[in-house]
């Protein structure tokens, strides 16, 4: 079965600081995404990725950036953190023969 | 714009009954539809999915059924089960693998004992 890690399930984090948010994935999957889900809003995409180092915007990208250094890790950045960032992050990958989205545990970040 | 959408924020169904959930979409080019079912405080987790040259996919207890000239799908859970309490979404793409996923704002079923 495929395993999506993020680092951390639960973050409280204050106003301006700086919040990486990591993750793993362990099927060699070249497609992988970063979500947050508040409710009412369901899913919304901040920003994908579909090879290392390369990297797409998407519905939600502002005030965030995202690094992928291997193919495995995706990481995503709150440059300065906002009470309006709290929310649920999920992380999710896809293969390129592989349809669906298998996504992580979520990390329930809290900005103070 | 929201391209997918779930217009029922909740749904209570008794046990042993079925459950239906609706899924409506506004692009004619997905091609590709899935279910997520989602408890708290987890991610989400794959349950069914429907490719537009069907109209109907069974699980187990579990169908989806795709209606393309209305754009319209639904999820039916029968019968439905305690366990079966938790947030659905419907997720819609197109084009390859590597497109994005459109998600709905998700139902929050409830299946009472």
């Amino acid at each position: 079965d495929v395993k999506v890690t993020q680092s951390s399930r639960y973050l409280v984090k204050r106003t301006g600081e700086k919040v990486f948010l990591e993750c793993v994935q362990d099927m060699d999957h070249e497609n992988m995404f970063w979500y947050r889900q508040d409710p009412g809003l369901g899913l919304r995409l901040i920003y994908f990725s579909y090879d290392v180092k390369m990297k797409e915007k998407g519905d939600i990208p502002e005030g965030y950036s995202v690094s992928r250094e291997k193919k495995e890790r995706f990481s995503l950045i709150l440059e300065s953190a906002s009470t309006n960032q709290t929310s649920m992050y999920l992380c999710a990958s896809r293969g390129v023969l592989n349809e669906k989205l298998f996504f992580g545990s979520g990390t329930q970040l809290s900005v103070l | 714009d929201q391209q997918v959408k779930q217009n029922s924020p909740s749904l209570s169904v008794q046990e042993g009954r079925i459950s239906i959930l609706n899924c409506d979409y506004t692009n004619s080019m997905f091609d590709y539809f899935l279910w997520y079912k989602k408890y708290p405080a987890e991610g989400p987790t794959f349950l069914i999915s429907i490719s537009s040259i069907k109209d109907k996919n069974e699980d187990g207890r579990f169908t989806v059924f795709l209606n393309k000239s209305a754009k319209h799908l639904s999820l039916h859970i029968v019968p439905s089960q305690p366990g079966d309490s938790a947030v659905y979404f419907c997720a819609a793409s197109s084009g390859d693998a590597g497109n994005q996923f459109y998600f709905g704002t998700g139902t929050s079923l409830t299946v009472i004992p």
